[in-house]
């Protein structure tokens, strides 16, 4: 079946740790995206890519790091300097184009202890 | 630039009753729009989508929409709530073309009393 698969679905991490999230998709989409979810905030963007080898800064993207070597992969590496680390994290993926819509992973729910 | 202004972070409607979600949405061109849901502990899922075919937008479980160009506006409607309708509900602006960036609004919580 194709779909996002997000991995793993609960993390905990000690404080000053950086760990790295995981994201892949077999539906061969372009383009993929990471979002940070808090209550009452909404879906706020850390990071996009378009194609490979090339990604853009959301609006959340400081602390945060990606790759994309892959189509099918973009990880996110939350990084020691992100000061308020725990949250849900979502992986996103859409064909490249217009009224094209974003499938979503089930999701990530990051806690740094 | 792209923004998206969901009107009432909460609204709480009676089972059988109309349902409507407000959203604005600010864009340079002519942006891509959508409604997502999100029930607890569930990803997200589509409920519809404006394409430019046609103003009027039906979706999933009766929700629709509807995009008004002189009011930027899409608002989100359904004629009879139903208790399964309880979840928070998101709208969503995209770039059309070039990079394209995905916007989501704060999300609205709809509750359902029986």
């Amino acid at each position: 079946d194709g779909g996002i698969t997000q991995s793993p679905k609960y993390l905990f991490r000690k404080e000053g740790q950086n760990v790295t999230l995981s994201c892949e998709q077999n539906l061969n989409h372009d383009a993929m995206y990471w979002y940070r979810q808090d209550p009452g905030q909404g879906l706020r963007l850390i990071y996009y890519s378009q194609i490979v080898n090339d990604f853009q800064k959301g609006d959340i993207a400081e602390g945060y790091s990606v790759s994309r070597e892959k189509k099918e992969s973009f990880p996110l590496t939350v990084t020691s300097a992100q000061k308020n680390p725990t949250a849900f994290y979502l992986c996103a993926s859409k064909v490249a184009g217009m009224n094209t819509e974003a499938f979503f992973g089930q999701g990530t729910r990051l806690t740094v202890v | 630039a792209q923004s998206v202004t969901q009107l009432d972070s909460h609204v709480s409607v009676s089972e059988g009753t109309p349902v409507l979600l407000r959203c604005n949405y600010s864009s340079s061109y002519s942006p891509s729009l959508f409604w997502y849901v999100q029930h607890p502990n569930k990803g997200l899922q589509l409920l519809l989508k404006y394409t430019s075919a046609a103003t009027l937008v039906k979706g999933i479980n009766g929700f629709e929409a509807e995009f008004k160009k002189s009011e930027t506006s899409f608002h989100l409607t359904k004629p009879s709530a139903h208790m399964s309708d309880a979840a928070e509900y998101f709208c969503v602006v995209s770039s059309p073309w070039g990079y394209q960036k995905v916007t989501f609004g704060i999300g609205t919580k709809l509750q359902v009393i029986p």
